[in-house]
C-alpha cells in the first residue's frame, strides 16, 4: 500500500531560521505531490503542489518544495520562517492512474518562537 | 457560503449510539472525500465519492461505518454503535475532478464517552 513518511513529528525554530521538512513516499509510479498546512484553529489548506515539469515548485507565503524522483522525496523549505508559520504541515501523495484519493503523512508540527 | 460546510461541528455521544455527520461540498465539485484525523495519526482516508458513487471506500474501518452522497452534493457519514476509538475529527473535502486539490471543511469533532 502507498504510504507517506514525514520524518519530524515536531520542529521548533526561532524566527528567521531556515526550515526544511522531510517527506518521503512509497510508490513506484507517477505521482502528484502536495503540501497542506493547518494553522491553529483553521481548516487544512493547500500550500503547494507538484504535478509535472519543474521539480522545484513555489507555493504561498514563501514556501517551496523540491521533488527528487530518485529519492522518492518532496521536502518543504522556507529560507526564513516567521512566527505566523506556526502550524501543522502535511505531505500528501496521489498516485496517478489509480484511485483519486490523497494519501497523507502524519504531519509535522512547526513551532516558531519570536 | 463558498466553502465546504460540515455539521455538527461538535458531537458528544454515548458509546453504542449512532451518529450522522453531514458534509455540504463546494457547489460544482464532483469529488468528495471523508478523512479522519486523530491526534498523532495524521489524516486517515475513509471514502471517496465521484458524483454519487464511491469508487474507493477502502478506508472505512469497519462495517459500522457507512457513507452516502445524494444528488451529487451533500454527503452523510454514519457511524453505528459508536465506540470510544471512534473519537476523532472527521474531515470532509471536495474537489473538481483530477485536480487533486482538496478543499477542506472545518471538521466535525466526535467524542464518544
Amino acid at each position: 500500500a502507498q504510504s507517506v513518511s514525514q520524518h519530524n513529528h515536531h520542529v521548533i525554530l526561532s524566527e528567521a531560521a531556515s526550515l526544511e521538512l522531510g517527506c518521503n513516499y512509497s510508490y513506484g509510479g507517477t505521482v502528484n505531490l502536495f503540501w497542506y498546512v493547518q494553522y491553529p484553529g483553521q481548516h487544512l489548506q493547500l500550500l503547494l503542489k507538484y504535478f509535472s515539469g519543474d521539480p522545484l515548485v513555489k507555493g504561498i507565503k514563501g514556501f517551496e518544495a523540491e521533488f527528487i524522483k530518485s529519492k522518492f522525496s518532496f521536502n518543504l523549505r522556507k529560507p526564513s520562517v516567521q512566527w505566523s508559520d506556526t502550524a501543522e504541515y502535511f505531505c500528501a501523495v496521489r498516485p496517478q492512474g489509480g484511485s483519486e484519493k490523497l494519501v497523507f503523512g502524519k504531519g509535522t508540527k512547526l513551532t516558531v518562537n519570536p | 457560503g463558498a466553502g465546504v460546510s460540515q455539521s455538527p461541528s461538535n458531537k458528544v455521544t454515548e458509546k453504542g449510539k449512532d451518529v450522522e455527520l453531514r458534509c455540504d461540498p463546494i457547489s460544482g465539485h464532483t469529488a468528495l472525500y471523508w478523512y479522519r484525523q486523530s491526534l498523532g495519526q495524521g489524516l486517515e482516508f475513509l471514502i471517496y465519492f465521484q458524483g454519487n458513487s464511491a469508487p474507493d471506500k477502502s478506508g472505512l474501518p469497519s462495517d459500522r461505518f457507512s457513507a452516502e452522497r445524494t444528488g451529487g452534493s451533500v454527503s452523510t457519514l454514519t457511524i453505528q454503535r459508536t465506540q470510544q476509538e471512534d473519537s476523532a475529527v472527521y474531515l470532509c473535502a471536495s474537489s473538481t475532478r483530477n485536480t487533486g486539490e482538496l478543499f477542506f471543511g472545518e471538521g466535525s469533532r466526535l467524542t464518544v464517552l
